[in-house]
């Protein structure tokens, strides 16, 4: 069954360090997300992409984040200037035709020391 | 106002109890629902979709009340590996989704 893959399972970061972290979208998808859920918290979304451009973020998704499909199968989330509030766990998502039913990858989880 | 809420529970029902859950949104133009399972320190995954006339799918039951604006999730014959955090999401305007905060469901032996 095709899944959506994240890398790396853990990330350890300064505070201030860019950080990039990777998804690999099940392949005939059209959809991508990254959401973050901080410890105890609720799934929170961040950003919608579709068609090599952002379709949705939300007010979390400031100057410090950015996301690039740098190729055909990869879909990234670059965090500029890590803060200790970062920390969390950050899940990419991709849906197929119709942009309704997302499915989730493993995450990162992003520690900001 | 939250966009989604929840009961957070935790709900403690014992093997093959029936149990309901309920989810409020607040966006009368919200256009899909959902409902997701998270067990502890894992991804969402997709329980099932939401439709206005209802849908199940095995011992699950979704129901979807727009004048309310409250869709429900219903487990029927509870097993243990039911245990888990019951996630409902709503698709906003365009391609933006919001998340409740879960609702706990212990199933005991």
């Amino acid at each position: 069954e095709p899944e959506v893959t994240q890398t790396p399972s853990h990330q350890v970061t300064q505070m201030g360090q860019e950080v990039i972290l990777r998804c690999v979208p099940i392949s005939n998808h059209l959809y991508f997300y990254w959401y973050r859920q901080i410890l105890g918290q609720k799934v929170e979304f961040l950003v919608s992409f579709y068609n090599n451009e952002i379709s949705e973020k939300s007010e979390i998704f400031d100057d410090q984040f950015s996301v690039e499909r740098p190729d055909g199968s990869n879909f990234t989330l670059k965090i500029r200037s890590t803060k200790l509030e970062d920390s969390a766990m950050y899940f990419c998502a991709s849906s197929g035709t119709g942009g309704v039913e997302q499915f989730f990858g493993p995450g990162t989880r992003l520690t900001v020391l | 106002r939250k966009e989604v809420e929840q009961d957070p529970g935790p709900f403690n029902v014992p093997e093959g109890a029936t149990v309901a859950f309920n989810c409020t949104y607040s966006n009368s133009a919200s256009q899909s629902f959902f409902w997701y399972r998270q067990d502890c320190r894992k991804e969402p995954k997709l329980l099932m979709s939401v439709y206005s006339s209802g849908n199940e799918d095995g011992r699950f039951t979704a129901q979807l009340n727009r004048a309310s604006q409250y869709i429900s999730l219903l487990i029927r014959d509870s097993k243990l590996s039911d245990s888990a955090t019951y996630l409902c999401a709503v698709r906003g305007n365009f391609n933006k989704f919001y998340f409740g905060s879960g609702t706990k469901l212990n199933v005991k032996p």
